[in-house]
């Protein structure tokens, strides 16, 4: 499997459920993010999570890290239909230094929320 | 809104046609990136830019020519290109963190490429 890979491929909710997305990842990270990306349009940065926190909230997000699983999972609560759009997560993979926000991307979730 | 704008937003060319794209970035950051995006393949990073100065290229074809004047600029400079590099290309921006590594990008709404 590819670093950053997203699971499941497409979801689909009704307005007000909770969806959860799934990332895994292979080497080591100093941090994984999360970005959102409207059907065609440019990755909106949602939330970073680095490698020595274990959740974060923003909003209705709530993200988690498990370094020991090198997984992540994204979390949007109560959702809308607003919130359709494919979701990605992407790993910072250095260990020092600058990176240069050489992050690597997986294939993203695409999230279809009916009204 | 990002503060990232791309140039043109569509874009059809022959395989003959040399065109170029333009990223412009208004948020007074010093690194600059190319991603290209292709159907049902993750973003792959094309290259990166750091103070104006190249420091990735990312085994990238060189029928796609980069070029940095500034560090609010960023061209991505397209000939004889194949099909297949039909793509959505996005550009994005991030301030260098120096000691603090890693952190947020900020990408332009993207061009689309056709090449017929």
């Amino acid at each position: 499997s590819q670093q950053g890979e997203e699971d499941p491929q497409a979801l689909s909710i009704q307005e007000g459920e909770n969806a959860t997305m799934n990332c895994s990842y292979k080497t080591s990270i100093n941090n994984l993010q999360w970005y959102r990306q409207n059907s065609g349009r440019g990755l909106v940065h949602l939330i970073l999570i680095r490698s020595n926190e274990r959740e974060k909230h923003s909003g209705r997000l709530r993200v988690t890290l498990d370094t020991s699983k090198k997984s992540s999972s994204l979390l949007i609560t109560a959702s809308r239909a607003a919130d359709t759009a494919s979701y990605f997560c992407a790993t910072d993979a250095y260990a020092g230094g600058t990176s240069y926000g050489k992050l690597t991307f997986g294939q993203g979730t695409i999230l279809t929320v009916h009204p | 809104e990002t503060g990232v704008t791309q140039t043109p937003r569509h874009l059809v060319m022959g395989m003959t046609n040399k065109k170029s794209l333009k990223c412009e970035q208004h948020l007074g950051h010093n690194a600059m990136y190319w991603y290209k995006q292709s159907a049902k393949k993750p973003l792959e990073l094309m290259f990166v830019y750091s103070l104006e100065e190249r420091v990735e290229n990312n085994s990238v074809p060189s029928r796609f020519s980069p070029e940095c004047p500034n560090s609010s600029h960023l061209f991505l400079h397209l000939h004889t290109l194949q099909p297949e590099d039909s793509a959505l290309y996005l550009c994005a921006s991030s301030p260098l963190q120096g000691a603090e590594v890693g952190g947020e990008l900020f990408f332009g709404e993207g061009s689309r490429l056709t090449v017929l």
